[in-house]
């Protein structure tokens, strides 16, 4: 069964330093994956996606993701996190049989000053 | 990327009664998609909503209980027929671009008293 695993509930880390969201995933055939950000009281907006090509993927407010086939991993990475990144981050496969996302736990970030 | 509203942005209904959920999109897309969501938890989809066929509905989800209409390419609607404090919960839209990536409206607040 394809599946998406976030092993974090919550992250914390100091304004100013590189922050890691952790990603795993289970699926048959090439991964389509996915990061999406929620700010309290506010839908989700689409981050990133790796579907093919180079490994690391970068995408909106800094953000990029690394594509670890062997790991089977897609960790969401930003070099220097700023407050205003503190929100709940999902990840996200896609399942290819019948096009549904398959969405991991969520991780509740924390940026403190 | 689509730009997608949903209305009402929240509300408050007795059990008993129904409310419908609009989601409107700028531009024409296939595949529609309803999902739930508590607060601060991961998204469970309800339905997919493509034009021109009845909703797909995931296990859990009746179309007695929630009817969903697909009228064309750019709108839907969700019904949460009688409804009781259980339904309580965040509803989202979201539509699939040519890319293969979901945009989420901003969600409707619904709580039943």
């Amino acid at each position: 069964a394809q599946s998406v695993a976030q092993p974090e509930d919550q992250v914390n880390v100091a304004e100013g330093n590189p922050l890691t969201v952790k990603c795993t995933y289970s699926v048959s055939g090439n991964p389509y994956l996915f990061w999406y950000v929620q700010y309290p009281n506010r839908g989700l907006q689409f981050l990133l996606k790796y579907i093919t090509g180079d490994n690391l993927v970068k995408g909106s407010y800094g953000f990029e993701a690394e594509f670890n086939k062997s790991q089977t991993s897609f960790h969401l990475k930003k070099p220097s996190a700023l407050v205003s990144d503190s929100a709940l981050y999902f990840c996200a496969v896609r399942d290819i049989s019948n096009y549904q996302l398959i969405w991991g736990a969520g991780t509740k970030l924390i940026i403190k000053p | 990327s689509a730009v997608i509203s949903q209305k009402p942005s929240r509300d408050i209904c007795q059990r008993g009664t129904s409310l419908t959920i609009q989601c409107q999109v700028d531009s024409q897309v296939t595949m529609m998609f309803w999902y739930r969501q508590q607060p601060g938890q991961s998204l469970t989809l309800i339905a997919t909503a493509n034009q021109g066929s009845e909703a797909t509905y995931e296990s859990g989800f009746v179309i007695d209980k929630f009817p969903i209409s697909r009228p064309n390419l750019t709108f839907s609607t969700l019904t949460v027929s009688n409804m009781s404090p259980e339904d309580s919960s965040i509803y989202l839209c979201s539509v699939e671009d040519r890319e293969e990536t979901q945009y989420f409206g901003p969600g409707t607040r619904l709580l039943v008293l």
